[in-house]
């Protein structure tokens, strides 16, 4: 069974940083293409960012690009997301998704980050 | 970017109805939309995918239709689980985007 499990969220005051992880297992991690969505409180799904199987492509939001690095650890069956100055507007829960040809077919839980002072 | 526009925002019915949502793409995609459905505190679960092909473990009452630049998702009679958010995604271009989501209420 696919599982994706997410953790590393937290309470961070503006301007700092937090690194998500997330677990995978079930399947050959290192075969996938990975993403991170984020989904702020009460509202819609946000894409944030894209790995390639190996890790040598990556993509960006607009609104992350510059701030947050995406990275896997293929002999971990980690996937992470490595977030710098951050805003109140990056207040969300964090999903980590295994995509299929730019689907995403499986979730994880989701980790909460919050950007407060 | 494609801008995704789903439409009605939020949507009251009944247990047994019929429902249809529409999901509208700023240029054509194709058929490069899925649909997920989402539960109050859960991840997404993708429901469709390439329009209208359904995701395995999903019911037969779910189905999708559309091309280009605009789709529609149909429950064909509702049940108390269906009651949740949706979602459509293109997976046309990068980055891939969402519509706002429709909420769809008990009656």
């Amino acid at each position: 069974e696919v599982q994706l499990a997410e953790s590393g969220g937290a309470l961070v005051q503006p301007g700092g940083s937090l690194r998500l992880s997330c677990a995978a297992s079930g399947f050959t991690f290192s075969t996938y293409e990975m993403n991170w969505v984020r989904q702020a409180p009460g509202k819609g799904l946000e894409w944030v960012s894209y790995i390639s199987s190996s890790g040598s492509v990556k993509y960006y939001a607009d609104s992350v690009k510059g701030r947050f690095t995406i990275s896997r650890d293929n002999a971990k069956n980690s996937l992470y997301l490595q977030m710098n100055s951050l805003r109140a507007e990056d207040t969300a829960v964090y999903y980590c998704a295994r995509e299929v040809g730019a689907l995403f077919q499986h979730w994880g839980q989701g980790t909460l980050a919050t950007v407060s002072s | 970017d494609i801008q995704m526009t789903q439409s009605p925002s939020s949507l009251s019915a009944s247990v047994g109805d019929r429902v249809t949502i529409t999901c509208r793409a700023s240029q054509s995609i194709s058929s490069y939309l899925n649909w997920y459905q989402q539960k109050p505190g859960k991840a997404p679960k993708l429901l469709i995918y390439a329009a209208s092909r359904l995701q395995s473990g999903v019911p037969s009452r779910f189905s999708g239709s559309g091309s280009g630049t605009d789709f529609t998702l149909t429950i064909s009679s509702l049940q108390p689980e269906d009651f949740a958010s949706y979602y459509c995604q293109q997976s046309y271009s990068t980055p891939p985007t969402f519509g706002q989501g429709t909420r769809l209420e008990i009656k």
